[in-house]
């Protein structure tokens, strides 16, 4: 049963830790989405890579967040240092998306997201 | 304005009431998603879809490219359908803009 798996699942700090999410997309997708969710927001992109090469990360605080693909594998989402208005659910997402230019936006499947509290 | 507008932003209902919610958008597209997540938070995709109909059991799915629209019915509906349901546009890349939400609510 192929499903993308995030971890942590919760996670409580303190401002000015570091925190990393993790996230194991569904193999053979080539694409893989950050998206942060809260009360007042709403669902937001972050970043997203196709291929493992980083495509769109505008969404993200360039200061304090990265994210990167270290292999197919894994997707990781840090922040550094850490503050309270971050405290947000991050999921990550999977899909299979044809090249630019073609009438397709592959299905994407979900993780079930990082909890993330910072105090 | 934000780009992708759902209504209602919460709806209640009796359990075998037949429920519409709408999505309007007002950017182009390559596919829209409708999508629930349940109290529990995950999210599951319910519906991708870039012209017509779609049907899967109780749920359908229309849209209309022209007027930039699109429905998501539910038949019959049931308690076990309360959920958030969210409307999201994607771009040729795959990136999706999301709409705020409904909150459905299915009382027996």
């Amino acid at each position: 049963d192929a499903r993308v798996t995030q971890t942590p699942r919760h996670k409580v700090t303190e401002m000015g830790q570091e925190v990393t999410m993790r996230c194991q997309p569904i193999l053979g997708h080539n694409t893989v989405f950050w998206y942060r969710q809260t009360m007042m927001q709403g669902l937001e992109l972050l970043a997203y890579f196709r291929n493992r090469a980083p495509l769109d990360d505008s969404g993200m605080p360039k200061d304090r967040f990265s994210a990167e693909m270290p292999d197919a594998t894994l997707a990781t989402l840090k922040i550094q240092p850490s503050e309270p208005r971050d405290s947000a659910v991050y999921f990550c997402a999977s899909g299979l998306v044809q090249k630019s230019g073609q009438n397709n936006t592959g299905e994407l499947f979900f993780g079930e997201g990082s909890r993330l509290t910072v105090l | 304005k934000n780009e992708v507008e759902q209504s209602p932003q919460n709806l209640t209902a009796q359990e075998g009431e037949f429920i519409t919610i709408n999505c309007s958008y007002s950017v182009g597209i390559s596919a829209l998603h409708w999508l629930q997540q349940h109290p529990g938070g995950g999210i599951v995709s319910l519906f991708m879809l870039s012209s017509g109909k779609k049907k899967h059991g109780r749920l359908i799915a229309t849209i209309n490219i022209q007027e930039k629209h699109s429905s998501l019915h539910i038949t019959a509906s049931h308690p076990r359908d309360s959920a958030v349901y969210i409307c999201a546009v994607g771009g040729s890349q795959g990136n999706l803009i999301f709409g705020k939400g409904t909150k459905l609510s299915v009382k027996p």
